[in-house]
């Protein structure tokens, strides 16, 4: 599986558009990007998920390069209760559907 | 509703004494895995299962045993705990690889004396 880079931690302001950016250059033709986020000490939440063409759902939208080796997360209008740890992952869900977490970004929403 | 639960949600033992974790999902899923999470590594798949019967080693197994003799059902068992498996724990489910949505269970918070 691919190894993604995101930053550490990330500010945004409540009501505003979340960025959050991850790269994932070594990306696989197959490898699908993923978008998770855990909540304090909750189980990871499925937020989204796309292979080369952008994509939204009701939570958010997720922005893929064409070249496929980064890609953006936008959470349109930001609320207090978006405030988590986003992980950004490439996976084919093999192996039972395995999930290679990093480390995330530490979104913090501020009123 | 759609979920993933798992038994206890806290447990506090000793070392040797053998534990177990449930794990029940009520979507019909194949697919079921385990991870533990530790500070700075991140989660891990401990043990996965594509089908009843069917158990395969994750990335960190030594110390654990599986077993998936229904669907819904896949405990996580601890013959012999130490303090190094002290860990919050996730049981996941997800309905084949063709799907897009792994649901995770809500943790069980371990601590081994």
């Amino acid at each position: 599986d691919a190894k993604t880079t995101q930053p550490t931690s990330m500010d945004c302001a409540e009501g505003r558009a979340a960025n959050l950016p991850c790269n994932h250059s070594t990306i696989s033709g197959n490898e699908y990007v993923y978008w998770y986020r855990q909540i304090h000490s909750q189980g990871p939440q499925y937020i989204i998920h796309g292979l080369k063409n952008n994509e939204t759902n009701e939570m958010a939208s997720l922005i893929i390069t064409e070249d496929r080796k980064s890609s953006t997360l936008i959470l349109p209008h930001a609320t207090l209760r978006d405030t988590a740890v986003y992980y950004c992952i490439v996976s084919i869900y093999n192996q039972g559907g395995k999930l290679i977490f990093g480390q995330g970004t530490e979104l913090s929403v501020k009123p | 509703e759609a979920q993933v639960t798992q038994n206890p949600r806290y447990l506090i033992t000793v070392t040797g004494k053998k534990l177990t974790v449930t794990c029940s999902q009520n979507m019909n899923h194949e697919y079921m895995s385990w991870y533990r999470q530790d500070p700075g590594l991140g989660l891990r798949q401990i043990y996965y299962s594509m089908n009843v019967e069917v158990t395969d080693k994750g990335d960190v197994p030594e110390g654990y045993k599986v077993s998936r003799k229904e669907k819904r059902n896949f405990p996580l068992i601890l013959e012999s705990p130490s303090p190094n498996q002290t860990s919050l724990y996730f049981c996941a489910s997800l309905r084949d690889r063709a799907a897009d949505t792994q649901y995770f269970g809500p943790g069980t918070r371990l601590t081994v004396l």
